[in-house]
């Protein structure tokens, strides 16, 4: 079983979409949750940020982390055309790990 | 405030040439640096990482190396590259193992 597993897509929503992303990871060691966005031949671009399980929000965004399913999500409400792009999930044990550990990401193309 | 310089944006090199990278940050001391590769299908693959100046720790066995000269200054080379090392390279940067990371905009290699 991989590490982090992130379901590749390509997801096609229309414009206004309610979009949820999703990653399933196995080690229970993991704290941080992370999500990043990609635009086409651009370095990723942290979105959200999390320590343990719980919701957070920003603007249209929302993360959700499940540590007893070993579950996180992305919501994005109101979908533009800008949202199209990559997401990228990541994750750390923390602490003296440095590691953080990457899904291999999701396309999203919003159709405007 | 701060930020990630990367260069160049896109590099076409021969198998056998060597290689130099460079990636600088600005307005912070002290940061951990990272360096990863990211090839199509198979996500961000960890390189290097460095949490001060020549202080490398190597995440893969291969014909590539990293150095740090300066405390924001990180470097990734090669002497004979390979068909294999095309991808594209990304710099990164952290205020230290508990925070998200902060990518450059990335460099595309291709060796022919």
């Amino acid at each position: 079983q991989k590490e982090v597993e992130q379901d590749p897509g390509p997801l096609s929503v229309p414009e206004g979409a309610i979009v949820s992303l999703n990653c399933t990871y196995s080690n229970s060691a993991f704290q941080y949750f992370m999500w990043y966005r990609q635009y086409s031949r651009k370095g990723p671009e942290l979105l959200m940020y999390t320590y343990s399980s719980g919701n957070k929000e920003d603007g249209r965004f929302t993360a959700q982390v499940d540590k007893s399913s070993k579950y996180i999500s992305l919501f994005i409400r109101d979908s533009q055309p800008s949202d199209s792009a990559t997401y990228l999930c990541a994750m750390s044990e923390g602490g003296s790990n440095y590691k953080l550990t990457f899904g291999k990401g999701t396309l999203l193309t919003v159709n405007p | 405030s701060q930020t990630i310089h990367q260069w160049p944006a896109t590099l076409v090199q021969p198998v056998g040439s060597p290689l130099s990278l460079e990636c600088t940050v600005e307005g912070t001391s002290n940061p951990n640096l990272y360096w990863y590769r990211q090839a199509a299908g198979r996500g961000l693959q960890l390189l290097f990482y460095s949490v001060g100046i020549g202080q490398i720790s190597s995440e893969v066995p291969q014909n590539l190396s990293a150095s740090r000269p300066q405390d924001r200054q990180f470097i990734l080379s090669s002497k004979k590259l390979l068909l294999s090392d095309s991808g594209f390279y990304l710099c990164a940067w952290s205020p230290g193992f508990n925070y998200g990371y902060t990518f450059g905009s990335g460099t595309r290699l291709t060796v022919v």
